[in-house]
């Protein structure tokens, strides 16, 4: 079975604080995802990333930054957390695109308010 | 006009009822279209997966793709209270190594004992 933890379920943080999201696969997948999701609003892709070291912006990237120095690893930074970014934050991951390993693997979520 | 359309309910049924949840979408060049279940305060993981046209059929669940329509279907028999969760389409065209899967903002799904 897939696997994709976050670091928190639950963080509380303050306007200008620095924020760090973790997100850990154990499947050894090339493909890595940063969504937000917010009622009515659906998920939206913040980044993603597609190897070691490379990340493309997805549909809403200003305000956060991505690292991903292994391949199981890829963490979501926010640089001075606005109240804006209150939000449910997901992490997922994939195989590399083709045939059946079209799908995504989402983490349980980090439900992330900024005070 | 967004790329995926999906009525975002709630829609609320008896147990035992045959549940339709529906997407529409715009881009022709979506191959690839699933089925997420999210529970509350959970992440969402993948009930279903077609490719191309046509249904797949996975127990008291059965996805239907009609791709001359643009319009993809998920169908519950027998319904559960346990099916009570929000339920999100999503499609790809899958032709890259990281392509992008768009997603429909969800049905809420209530199922009444």
């Amino acid at each position: 079975d897939v696997k994709v933890t976050q670091s928190s379920r639950y963080l509380v943080k303050r306007t200008g604080e620095k924020v760090f999201l973790e997100c850990v696969q154990d499947m050894d997948h090339e493909n890595m995802f940063w969504y937000r999701q917010d009622p009515g609003l659906g998920l939206r892709l913040i980044y993603f990333s597609y190897d070691v070291k490379m990340k493309e912006k997805g549909d809403i990237p200003e305000g956060y930054s991505v690292s991903r120095e292994k391949k199981e690893r890829f963490s979501l930074i926010l640089e001075s957390a606005s109240t804006n970014q209150t939000s449910m934050y997901l992490c997922a991951s994939s195989p590399i695109a083709g045939g059946s390993q079209e799908t995504q693997y989402f983490g349980p979520g980090t439900r992330l308010l900024v005070l | 006009q967004k790329e995926v359309e999906q009525d975002p309910g709630p829609l609320s049924v008896p147990e035992g009822a045959i549940v339709s949840l529906n997407c529409t979408y715009s881009n022709s060049a979506f191959q690839y279209f699933m089925w997420y279940r999210q529970y509350s305060r959970k992440g969402p993981e993948l009930l279903m997966y077609t490719y191309s046209s046509g249904n797949k059929e996975d127990g008291r669940f059965t996805a239907q793709v009609d791709k001359s329509s643009k319009y993809i279907s998920l169908f519950i028999r027998d319904s559960q209270p346990s099916d009570s969760a929000t339920y999100l389409c999503a499609m790809s065209p899958g032709y890259s190594s990281a392509s992008k899967i768009i997603f429909g903002s969800g049905t809420r799904l209530s199922i009444r004992p």
